[in-house]
């Protein structure tokens, strides 16, 4: 089936420690975007990429990385940097020929241990 | 960056009754897009709309396009029990990024 994959659904961190959410699409799309949502709020951007080995923060991207090798793969580090990092993550990815039109992986929960 | 106010922030109905929900914005936009999340799982697109003034149905779902391209609407008719969700509003601008700002959501809620 073609669509956007998120590994893990749920991922503890221990203090001081980096952890990666991995996003797969097989949609051939050019675009992958990181967003993070807290409870009651908005999607707020982290990083996008519009084209490979290429990348750009977004709103919120301290104490984030990322990495865009492959064209199917943009991991989202989440480094000891980000004092507050509980919160759903969400990947998207778009294509041009579909209107930029974002499509939503299923997302990771990402607790604090 | 920019700030979409959605409203109403939630909404609690009794199945059958109609729903509308709203975004406004300070900024125009080019696209505007409703999407549904359900919990624990990432949002679905649900409607995108493309010209000002346009009106888009799908299925009991209807939204509009503002004419002014700073205000969007969704229209839920015939309410049932699976239209419980988070729905969100988007807004692509221009660009070469063409990223999305959200509205912060409105929960509903259907009573039986």
């Amino acid at each position: 089936d073609g669509g956007i994959t998120q590994s893990p659904k749920y991922l503890f961190r221990k203090e001081g420690q980096n952890v990666t959410l991995s996003c797969e699409q097989n949609l051939n799309h050019d675009a992958m975007y990181w967003y993070r949502q807290d409870p009651g709020q908005g999607l707020r951007l982290i990083y996008y990429s519009q084209i490979v080995n290429d990348f750009q923060k977004g709103d919120i991207a301290e104490g984030y990385s990322v990495s865009r090798e492959k064209k199917e793969s943009f991991p989202l580090t989440v480094t000891s940097a980000q004092k507050n990092p509980t919160a759903f993550y969400l990947c998207a990815s778009a294509a041009r020929v579909s209107k930029n039109i974002q499509y939503f992986g299923a997302g990771t929960r990402l607790s604090v241990l | 960056g920019q700030q979409l106010n959605q409203s109403p922030q939630s909404m609690f109905i009794q199945e059958g009754e109609d729903v509308s929900m709203n975004c406004t914005s300070s900024s125009i936009f080019n696209t505007w897009l409703w999407y549904k999340q359900d919990p624990g799982e990432g949002p679905v697109l649900l409607i995108a709309l493309y010209k000002a003034g346009e009106l888009t149905s799908n299925g009991r779902l209807t939204a509009q396009f503002g004419i002014t391209r700073k205000d969007s609407f969704l229209n839920i008719s015939a309410s049932i029990p699976s239209d419980v969700g988070i729905y969100f509003c988007a807004g692509m601008g221009i660009g070469s990024a063409r990223q999305l700002t959200f509205g912060s959501g409105t929960q509903l809620t259907v009573l039986p």
